[in-house]
């Protein structure tokens, strides 16, 4: 299996800041990786697909960036709403896998 | 817009089979056009792809529950449905039906519809 290693696994910030989550895969997995958002008691939604493709109706301010093992998420400016748990998924081997899941709180 | 919706019992027995049924609207489960998915995830845990069902018959698991999985489609009923055999408590989770979408050029857009998730508990 291909293993997805996300860093950080907690991220401290404030309404208004840059982050960046970063996902690394243990093999090249080209740009078959997408990006999840998910809140307390919700299933996951899609954020970004093809490394940086903007999933339908997310916000421009999600940007996805990357290719082979090393992959990032960045959120330019956070709004309350984007506190919530981040998850890669490579889909370049059928035998699909996550990242461990970073969680953005409020600073 | 494909909308997805889990059913299924909240508590099963240990060593006794899972059974959990996905009835989808907006799509169709013999499309090949999709991919039919199962994927669960453990109270406070990560995600974990369990496997797919496509063209209403053609699958592909994870090779770490493999032995124990099946996932089969109604087309009658436009249903797709996951059977895991001799659960444990480690198999406790919600678990989730999603859609991974399939564009004309043939890559994916990964999972962009997912249901609302049912958490099945396995008891002794």
């Amino acid at each position: 299996d291909i293993q997805m290693t996300q860093s950080p696994s907690t991220l401290s910030a404030s309404v208004g800041d840059r982050v960046t989550i970063t996902c690394r895969a243990s093999q090249n997995i080209n740009n078959w990786l997408a990006w999840y958002q998910q809140k307390s008691g919700k299933a996951p939604k899609l954020l970004i697909y093809k490394a940086s493709s903007l999933g339908s109706g997310v916000p421009s301010r999600f940007s996805g960036s990357g290719s082979g093992t090393e992959f990032t998420l960045t959120i330019s400016s956070l709004l309350p709403d984007d506190f919530a748990t981040y998850y890669c998924q490579q889909y370049n081997s059928y035998s699909y896998t996550f990242g461990q899941g970073t969680n953005l709180e409020i600073k | 817009q494909v909308q997805l919706q889990e059913s299924g019992p909240g508590l099963v027995k240990s060593s006794e089979t899972l059974s959990l049924t996905c009835t989808v609207s907006g799509g169709s489960v013999s499309s090949g056009s999709y991919h039919w998915t199962w994927i669960r995830q453990p109270p406070g845990k990560g995600l974990e792809w369990i496997g797919y069902i496509f063209y209403s018959a053609s699958t592909k698991y994870n090779p770490s529950l493999k032995s124990r999985v099946t996932i089969s489609a109604d087309t009658s009923k436009n249903q797709f449905s996951l059977n895991l055999g001799s659960v444990t408590a480690a198999d406790t989770a919600i678990y989730y039906c999603a859609t991974e979408g399939f564009a004309a050029q043939g890559y994916s857009y990964a999972f962009s519809y997912w249901g609302q998730g049912t958490l099945v508990t396995v008891s002794s």
